[in-house]
């Protein structure tokens, strides 16, 4: 089964420091999400791409996150400097938008901690 | 702005009972798509069920069905025959065709033995 694959699972990391998280979307597929879910906000959008292109990224902070898609297999979500406010769970997804085929396949996540 | 609103933030079901979880949405689109999605605690989001605005005939999948009302922006997921595998949070989502998918708070299930 074709899937989405995000790394790492988990991520423990200090305040200041750098974090990179990976995400691999289904080939072919068109649009790629990142979400961040944390208890008190549920699911947030933070930036999607269609067709490798950014289209929103209004959700995410734009002083220390950002979002790119240097080839139709690889999407990455960098935060720096990381804050403990990040910790959170960060998730990819993909589709094929604006088609008869609409519906969105989640990563397993990755767990950030930022102490 | 698209909105979607999911009012029971927890509920619990006996097993082998049925259960109906509440979504409304708010949107001026005339054509869009609408989803629940499941998040055990393995924290996977699992697509349950997906429902297209122009198709008048309710999705089922299985135990899963939807009861979707158009003109109330009303798309409720009713579990039939619950099982202790479907304790999870249900979401419900929203995509105005090619626009992004937003998402509600979530329900918690869980259903009891």
């Amino acid at each position: 089964d074709a899937r989405v694959t995000q790394t790492p699972r988990h991520k423990v990391t200090e305040m200041g420091q750098e974090v990179t998280m990976r995400c691999q979307p289904i080939l072919g597929h068109n649009t790629v999400f990142w979400y961040r879910q944390t208890m008190m906000q549920g699911l947030e959008l933070l930036a999607y791409f269609r067709n490798r292109a950014p289209l929103d990224d209004s959700g995410m902070p734009k002083d220390r996150f950002s979002a790119e898609m240097p080839d139709a297999t690889l999407a990455t979500l960098k935060i720096q400097p990381s804050e403990p406010r990040d910790s959170a769970v960060y998730f990819c997804a993909s589709g094929l938008l604006g088609t008869e085929y609409e519906k969105l396949f989640f990563g397993s996540g990755t767990q950030l901690s930022v102490l | 702005a698209q909105t979607v609103t999911q009012s029971q933030p927890e509920m619990s079901v006996q097993e082998a009972e049925t259960v109906t979880l509440s979504c409304t949405y708010d949107t001026s689109e005339s054509n869009y798509y609408l989803f629940w999605y499941k998040q055990p605690p393995s924290r996977q989001m699992i697509l349950v069920i997906r429902q297209e605005a122009y198709k008048q005939q309710n999705a089922t999948e299985n135990r899963f069905s939807v009861n979707f009302q158009k003109a109330a922006k009303s798309f409720s997921l009713k579990i039939s025959d619950s099982q202790l595998g479907d304790t999870a949070m249900y979401f419900c989502a929203f995509t105005g065709g090619s626009e992004k998918l937003v998402f509600g708070k979530g329900t918690k299930l869980t259903v009891n033995p």
